[in-house]
């Protein structure tokens, strides 16, 4: 299947610095990814769609301001977490699709975020 | 938008045994519906997914049924082994390729 991969996999950073996340397909081009947050023993949670050449769209109650994204590229997306808290701290991951629909989701390794 | 509700949340069950774990979606226009098999601090893997035009779909020792019309689906694992034990997903989606996840469901084997 196709290849999703995210980097980095463990970060580590002090409060009010920021964070990115790279989302990248490897063989093939996305035009849309997606970001979900997941809490330990809890479900994926979506916060936004990245859509390559324009503003992503966030779901309700995910700040646009502190979860910055940005899909340049058709196999490139990240996320960028400003002024990081400790309740920022979470495991972060993309996923992608080949073009068409419906068609499976592929995910990167997931980021696991913590803020010290 | 989409709600899909997922049950049991933890479910043990003997090696051998079967396993059987249900969801519920919302949206009548949901027309796509992957399962996920989730290990720990790792990616959620496809293990099955159905589409709106097909009522059951067989892939080994495992199997998902949907029902249209009562907006529900569930996933059965036969003969269930160790390495099954795991969090399992469902989840749904009307357009996109957006999902929207149940709750999930820790699944464990035990010997």
């Amino acid at each position: 299947g196709a290849v999703v991969s995210q980097h980095p996999s463990r970060v580590i950073c002090k409060s009010g610095t920021s964070v990115k996340i790279e989302c990248r397909s490897l063989d093939f081009q996305a035009t849309t990814m997606f970001w979900y947050r997941q809490f330990p023993k809890k479900s994926l949670m979506l916060m936004a769609t990245s859509n390559e050449g324009s503003k992503a769209t966030y779901e309700q109650g995910v700040e646009k301001d502190k979860f910055l994204i940005n899909h340049a590229s058709l196999t490139l997306s990240t996320l960028t977490v400003t002024s990081a808290h400790p309740e920022d701290s979470s495991f972060y991951i993309c996923s992608a699709s080949e073009p068409g629909f419906p068609t499976e989701a592929f995910f990167g390794q997931g980021t696991r975020l913590t803020v010290v | 938008g989409e709600n899909v509700e997922q049950h049991p949340s933890t479910l043990s069950v003997q090696e051998g045994d079967s396993a059987v774990i249900k969801c519920t979606y919302s949206d009548s226009a949901s027309n796509y519906f992957p399962w996920y098999k989730q290990e720990l601090g790792k990616r959620p893997q496809l293990i099955i997914d159905i589409r709106s035009n097909v009522g059951e779909k067989k892939d080994q020792r495992i199997a998902v049924t949907l029902n249209k019309t009562a907006k529900h689906f569930s996933l059965h694992i036969t003969e269930t082994q160790p390495e099954d034990s795991a969090v399992y997903f469902c989840a749904s989606t009307g357009g996109g390729n957006k999902l929207t996840f149940g709750t999930g469901t820790q699944l464990k084997v035990e010997l």
